[in-house]
């Protein structure tokens, strides 16, 4: 099983211009996530979609959008790149309810912006 | 809403010496609780976790965690470090928000073992 796979791994990015950062899973779950991981300030979270069709905003959702497409992707866009946005991004998924609910994470985007 | 607070920021190791590793949470309902290790450079790996039952977690690579309910605690420990223990600790908790479930991490323990 590939488990969670993001795209790109690396970008550069000038400041104002867009991208989306791709997540999809085959674990069948309905629970995913977008983290920004920054030094000293752990995994913060962007948004988080509960299932194929709702998404709801997380601690730090200023400046980006997301896409539910279906229940195995989830995609993250900036719409106008600013350097604080900079960061390594983290998609993660989750089976719902209180048994086995462990997170499963993509390798990552480190995220550039100038 | 919930929170999870890990007091330690950045813990200095000798090889063998012993670690403890804070987690406290907040939230008053049922709670599932993890400790994920992040390696330099690499993606959060799940270290254990606790659902129900005996409060002690015992996790990979000799970790184990204690679930103190009244403390609404968390803490990672390991009796005997090893330099490739160097990693970063996130305690995490899963609790119902808003109705829906939801993961949040604290802010991370680095680690850093000297051999």
């Amino acid at each position: 099983n590939a488990g969670v796979t993001q795209t790109p791994k690396f970008q550069v990015l000038k400041t104002g211009q867009s991208m989306t950062l791709q997540c999809a899973q085959d674990m069948n779950h309905n629970s995913m996530y977008w983290y920004r991981q920054d030094p000293g300030m752990g995994l913060r979270l962007i948004y988080y979609s509960a299932s194929e069709g709702t998404t709801d905003k997380g601690e730090v959702p200023n400046g980006y959008n997301v896409s539910r497409l279906n229940k195995r992707e989830f995609s993250l866009r900036l719409e106008s790149a600013a350097p604080s946005q900079t960061s390594v991004y983290f998609c993660a998924s989750s089976v719902p309810g209180l048994v086995n609910t462990e997170a499963f994470f993509g390798q990552g985007t480190r995220l550039t912006v100038v | 809403a919930q929170s999870v607070s890990q007091h330690n920021h950045h813990v200095i190791l000798s090889e063998a010496a012993s670690l403890e590793l804070g987690c406290n949470y907040s939230y008053g309902g049922t709670v599932n609780l993890f400790w994920y290790v992040q390696y330099p450079g690499q993606h959060l790996q799940l270290l254990l976790k606790y659902f129900s039952g005996d409060p002690l977690v015992k996790g990979i690579k000799g970790f184990e965690a204690e679930f103190i309910k009244s403390k609404f605690s968390f803490n990672l420990r390991k009796p005997s470090v090893q330099w490739s223990d160097t990693a970063e600790y996130f305690c995490a908790v899963n609790a119902r928000s808003g109705g829906y479930q939801k993961v949040t991490f604290g802010t991370g323990t680095k680690l850093q073992v000297i051999p």
